[in-house]
């Protein structure tokens, strides 16, 4: 059980252009999700997190307009990297909670590389 | 806020031998302390957690304790094997709905035959 798909796992795009990332949670019902952002060999930043049915909370420093993020139902969760630029070429990772529940389950993470 | 340190950042143990991780929390309400490891390229997994309750936890090779007064919990590995090798990240929590982990810098522990 508590498993989170993500997809997809590897992204490449022209600078410019916008990325959707989604997150799923497969079998369970997920009323909290949050988005990290992790680089080489670094810990894992939050940058968002997002409860179904209103906005997310961004992190300090963390531009919403530039990283749009919904979470339309409770098992669905996207990120949408708007007008990417190389240097937002990162591991992207989701995790899920279950509501009343502190564990976070993590998805497999999206490389996204910007050219 | 919260702010997690851990240490040390890289630890080589010969196969066998134990290996302990140690992170300090500032935050006092903290109440709930996962421990995740994660391998080259993949998904941070949940080993162990524990919560302020409970000064230590154990799972096989496993353990994890903390000392709340000091505000500090360390992962403990015994009889380390190859396949221990990877990258662990410990993290705090506030035990409440919607509150978020703030996770430590990571430890990557490499495991020699």
């Amino acid at each position: 059980g508590a498993v989170v798909s993500q997809h997809p796992s590897w992204v490449i795009c022209k600078s410019g252009t916008s990325v959707k990332i989604e997150c799923r949670s497969l079998d369970f019902q997920a009323t909290t999700m949050f988005w990290y952002r992790q680089f080489p060999k670094q810990s894992l930043m939050l940058m968002a997190t997002s409860n179904e049915g209103s906005k997310a909370t961004y992190e300090q420093g963390v531009e919403k307009d530039k990283f749009l993020i919904n979470h339309a139902s409770l098992t669905l969760s996207t990120l949408t990297v708007t007008s990417a630029h190389p240097e937002d070429s990162s591991f992207y990772i989701c995790s899920a909670r279950a509501g009343g529940r502190e564990t976070q389950y993590f998805g497999p993470g999206t490389r996204l590389l910007v050219l | 806020g919260e702010n997690v340190e851990q240490h040390p950042s890289t630890l080589s143990v010969q196969e066998g031998d134990s290996a302990v991780i140690k992170c300090t929390y500032s935050d006092s309400a903290s109440n709930y302390f996962p421990w995740y490891k994660q391998e080259l390229g993949k998904r941070p997994q949940l080993i162990i957690d524990i919560r302020s309750n409970v000064g230590e936890k154990k799972d096989q090779r496993i353990a994890v304790t903390l000392n709340k007064t000091a505000k500090h919990f360390s992962l403990h590995i015994t009889e380390t094997q190859p396949e221990d090798s990877a990258v662990y990240f410990c993290a705090a929590s506030l035990d409440n709905y919607g509150q978020n982990f703030v996770f430590g810098p990571g430890t990557r522990l490499s495991v020699l035959p």
